[in-house]
């Protein structure tokens, strides 16, 4: 099993282009996350989507969307990227019941300049 | 508003020592906390989970307690070993289990 796999790995992009971040599971979790890391602030939940056609707002939502496109793939997109949201993008994925353990994707480094 | 604070410096301790990490909260009442580990470079992997209903939880060289009156939750590891150098993230869930709040983390050193 590959787990929870991201591409791309690195981006760079200029202010105001977009782009979309793909995030795939195979361990047939119910549940996905995407999150960004920042230094000092830890992970911050930007969206979840708690089962397949569901999704919802994390904590820091505005600037993005998303999609669950199937059980499999839940993917983050940026419309009109901002220097603000240069980060690390990590997508996660739950069965959303019991220790509600999450597994990880090595994450995305996106740099907007 | 919802807050987590961990140890923001490094702790560094000598290998066989027990590392013990804090992870305090304010102005939340999570149905669960969990812990997981982070290397450098890489996404966290899940350690432990404990309920609020549960004092103390095992596995294997870790120990996590959870006391909600203080807000407050402290992770050991007994035996520390080189290898168990990475940051450790506390993470506070609600009764869903889906809004996930993560600590900034600890960054853990054994020395060997």
């Amino acid at each position: 099993n590959a787990g929870v796999t991201q591409t791309p790995k690195f981006q760079v992009l200029k202010t105001g282009q977009s782009m979309t971040l793909q995030c795939a599971q195979d361990m047939n979790h119910n549940s996905m996350y995407w999150y960004r890391q920042d230094p000092g602030m830890g992970l911050r939940l930007i969206y979840y989507s708690a089962s397949e056609g569901t999704t919802d707002k994390g904590e820091v939502p505005n600037g993005y969307n998303v999609s669950r496109l199937n059980k499999r793939e839940f993917s983050l997109r940026l419309e009109s990227a901002a220097p603000s949201q240069t980060s690390v993008y990590f997508c996660a994925s739950s069965t959303g019941t019991s220790l509600y353990e999450q597994y990880f994707g090595p994450g995305t480094r996106l740099t907007v300049t | 508003s919802q807050k987590i604070e961990q140890n923001s410096e490094a702790l560094n301790i000598q290998e066989g020592k027990t590392a013990t990490l804090t992870c305090n909260y304010t102005n939340y009442s999570p149905a669960y906390l969990q812990w997981y580990r982070q290397d450098p470079g890489r996404g966290p992997v899940f350690l432990l989970l404990i309920r609020e209903n549960e004092k103390e939880k095992r596995k294997e060289r870790l120990k996590v307690t959870f006391d909600t009156t203080l807000k407050q939750s402290l992770f050991h590891i007994t035996a520390s070993q080189p290898a168990d150098s990475a940051t450790y993230l506390c993470a506070l869930l609600n009764t869903g289990g889906f809004k996930t709040i993560f600590g900034a983390g600890t960054r853990l050193f054994v020395k060997a």
